[in-house]
């Protein structure tokens, strides 16, 4: 079974700051995606970043970056000079066999 | 180019009455995906059309149906409504490109069951 799991429902940061949101998953399969989507207020889900698990190397995208451990089963998001922006609900998303699987969520909380 | 495109936004029914949610997907992307998002939750993957034919399937039941057209839109059908099927409806269209699947998510369709 495929499963992922985001164990911080929300959190708060400081604009200007970093934070990191952790998810863990679990699955069988060597050949998987995994992405975080942002879901403001607006209800549209936007991709923020993705990673393809064949690939060591941690994916950037300006100021989001992945920690990627794929023997844990671990892949976070951080942050960096957030802005108020980056409001929003994130998820953790892992694709393998067609199928994504969503984790249910952090709410992420941008204080000026 | 326009993205992904859904109709209605916000629908309200009555158990046991039928509902036809519709979407248009991003120009050139051949497979449509839907999922249900429960009010707080992560969305859960309903199923997904590629040529016309359901190609994945999650653990949704049978009142749960769908149709790819020939143009690639889509059709959610869910039949014998339950108060538990209120929720958001998103569809998502992915195109393959160079070995990446790219997935882009409509806005979604509120539907209210009373």
């Amino acid at each position: 079974a495929q499963t992922v799991t985001q164990s911080q429902p929300e959190m708060s940061v400081q604009e200007a700051e970093t934070v990191t949101l952790s998810c863990t998953y679990d699955t069988s399969e060597s050949d998987y995606y995994l992405f975080w989507y942002k879901q403001p207020p607006s209800r549209q889900m936007i991709l923020v970043i993705r990673q393809e698990a064949y690939k060591q190397q941690n994916a950037t995208e300006n100021r989001f970056s992945v920690n990627f451990q794929k023997a844990a089963k671990s892949f976070s998001l951080k942050i960096s000079d957030s802005q108020l922006g980056d409001a929003a609900m994130y998820f953790c998303t892992l694709y393998n066999f067609n199928k994504f699987y969503f984790g249910s969520g952090t709410k992420l909380n941008v204080k000026p | 180019d326009a993205g992904v495109t859904q109709s209605p936004t916000h629908l309200i029914k009555t158990r046991g009455q039928q509902v036809t949610l519709r979407c248009s997907p991003k120009s050139g992307h051949d497979t449509v995906s839907w999922y249900q998002q429960a009010l707080g939750q992560g969305p859960q993957f309903i199923f997904q059309y590629y040529e016309e034919e359901e190609r994945q399937r999650g653990n949704f039941p049978d009142r749960f149906s769908g149709h790819q057209f020939p143009n690639y839109s889509s059709e959610l059908n869910v039949n014998a409504l339950l108060l538990g099927d209120s929720a958001l409806y998103l569809c998502a269209s992915t195109l393959w490109v160079l070995a990446k699947n790219i997935q882009y998510f409509g806005a979604g369709t509120r539907l209210s069951v009373l």
